[in-house]
């Protein structure tokens, strides 16, 4: 079984509706954070929480909120979707119990806003 | 502001060839550095990470990257392309261990 998992995968919805991506994972990490990925831009940080308590905003937050329902869960809203918030997201975890700590990846969700 | 910069969004090398993937980072202190593999309709995996402890660092299939703190360069390498080895690549750096920051990607395409 899959670390971190991301559901759905795949998610085609219209303009407007309200959508809503999950991240569970069984890593036991602290940290979790949103990204995601367009052709030719990498990855942008859209939230991130090193605890249930704590979120923060990345470098494109406006339009995506997120919720920490424990701390193996951590969930991006689009409150209403837009076109241009069709991408790839990513969910990532990390340990921050010691330093130089990498991240681990889901696999992604493919989401198309028509 | 962090940044990190990945010269060529594409390469090309043929099966047996040299892979030298470029990244640059802008920071006055070293940051944590690291390299992903993106694999298609995968999520990133760490290939390698520099600890510090040598500047040359050694990764899982064959990578290795080797630190350079005067021309602020953490570029992967592998002595010898597989078909395998064609993928996304991405150059990370993290100032203090909390956010990440990615560079664009290199597509990495093996030619057989």
């Amino acid at each position: 079984d899959a670390d971190v998992t991301q559901t759905p995968r795949n998610r085609i919805t219209k303009t407007g509706k309200r959508i809503m991506l999950e991240c569970s994972q069984t890593k036991g990490h602290d940290r979790m954070y949103w990204y995601r990925q367009d052709p030719g831009l990498g990855l942008q940080l859209i939230y991130y929480s090193f605890d249930v308590k704590d979120i923060n905003k990345g470098e494109i937050s406006d339009g995506y909120s997120v919720s920490r329902q424990a701390q193996a869960k951590f969930s991006l809203s689009l409150e209403s979707a837009i076109p241009n918030q069709t991408a790839l997201y990513f969910c990532a975890t990390s340990d921050g119990t010691g330093i130089n700590q990498p991240q681990h990846f889901g696999d992604g969700t493919r989401l198309s806003i028509l | 502001a962090q940044s990190v910069t990945q010269l060529g969004s594409h390469v090309s090398v043929s099966e047996g060839a040299l892979v030298l993937l470029r990244c640059n980072y802008s920071s006055s202190v070293p940051p944590y550095l690291f390299w992903y593999v993106q694999y298609p309709n995968q999520g990133l995996q760490l290939l390698l990470k520099y600890t510090s402890a040598a500047t040359l660092v050694k990764g899982i299939n064959g990578f290795e990257a080797e630190f350079k703190k005067s021309e602020t360069s953490f570029h992967l390498t592998k002595p010898s392309a597989h078909m395998s080895d064609a993928a996304e690549y991405f150059c990370a750096v993290s100032p203090t261990g909390n956010q990440f920051y990615f560079g664009t990607g290199t597509s990495l395409t093996v030619i057989p």
